[in-house]
């Protein structure tokens, strides 16, 4: 699987939008992106998926660059609740059911 | 649907001893998976199965059995516990086949200590 690349953390003020980024740039043509993140004490969640075209849901949206070598997760206004860690992940539909998680970027949001 | 669910909670085990950590699933989901994740990192996979009567190593499968007899149940054995073995362990689903990116669906997790 390509690699990806994220800040090890970052900080936000609550009720300000994050934007969270991850760089690519080994990516494939059959490589979806997909955003998990992980609560305190909690297993990792799902937030959210892409291919190329820009995404958008409930919890957030993800924005990917025209040449897909990075992407940027969306949260609009940044809740305590969104404090965790994020993990930005390359997988490839065609290459089995595998999911590689690196160290993340871990968000902080003060009052 | 209560998702994926873990048991135990917690669980301190005494070196070579051996125990089963539970997983279970209500979403039909063929596709299921243990990670473990040590402090301060992501997790890493240690097997996974592509339905029931399939399983393969993942990337940390040493020290570690599993088998899946149903669609619903995937349990992981310790043959022999080890203190690096300590960390916190991860079910998790989701729907089968390739050619689709679907969502996995994660277990609450198994704090493992062993002494």
């Amino acid at each position: 699987d390509a690699k990806t690349t994220q800040p090890n953390s970052m900080e936000s003020n609550e009720e300000e939008p994050v934007h969270l980024p991850c760089n690519h740039s080994t990516i494939s043509g059959t490589d979806y992106i997909h955003w998990y993140r992980q609560l305190p004490s909690q297993g990792p969640e799902y937030v959210i998926h892409g291919l190329t075209s820009n995404v958008n849901n409930r919890m957030a949206s993800l924005a990917i660059a025209e040449d897909r070598k990075s992407s940027t997760l969306i949260l609009h206004r940044a809740t305590l609740r969104d404090a965790a860690v994020y993990y930005c992940i390359l997988r490839d539909v065609w290459a089995g059911q595998n999911f590689v998680f690196g160290p993340g970027t871990r968000l902080s949001v003060l009052p | 649907n209560a998702g994926v669910t873990q048991t135990p909670k917690f669980q301190v085990l005494k070196t070579g001893q051996s125990m089963t950590l539970q997983c279970a699933q209500d979403m039909n989901h063929e596709y299921m998976s243990w990670y473990r994740q040590d402090p301060g990192m992501g997790l890493r996979l240690i097997h996974y199965s592509v339905g029931a009567g399939i399983t393969d190593q993942g990337e940390v499968p040493n020290g570690y059995n599993v088998s899946r007899s149903t669609t619903e149940d995937f349990p992981l054995r310790l043959l022999s516990a080890a203190p690096s073995q300590t960390s916190v362990y991860f079910c998790a689903s989701k729907r089968g086949g390739n050619g689709r990116a679907y969502e996995q669906y994660f277990g609450p997790g198994t704090r493992l200590t062993v002494t």
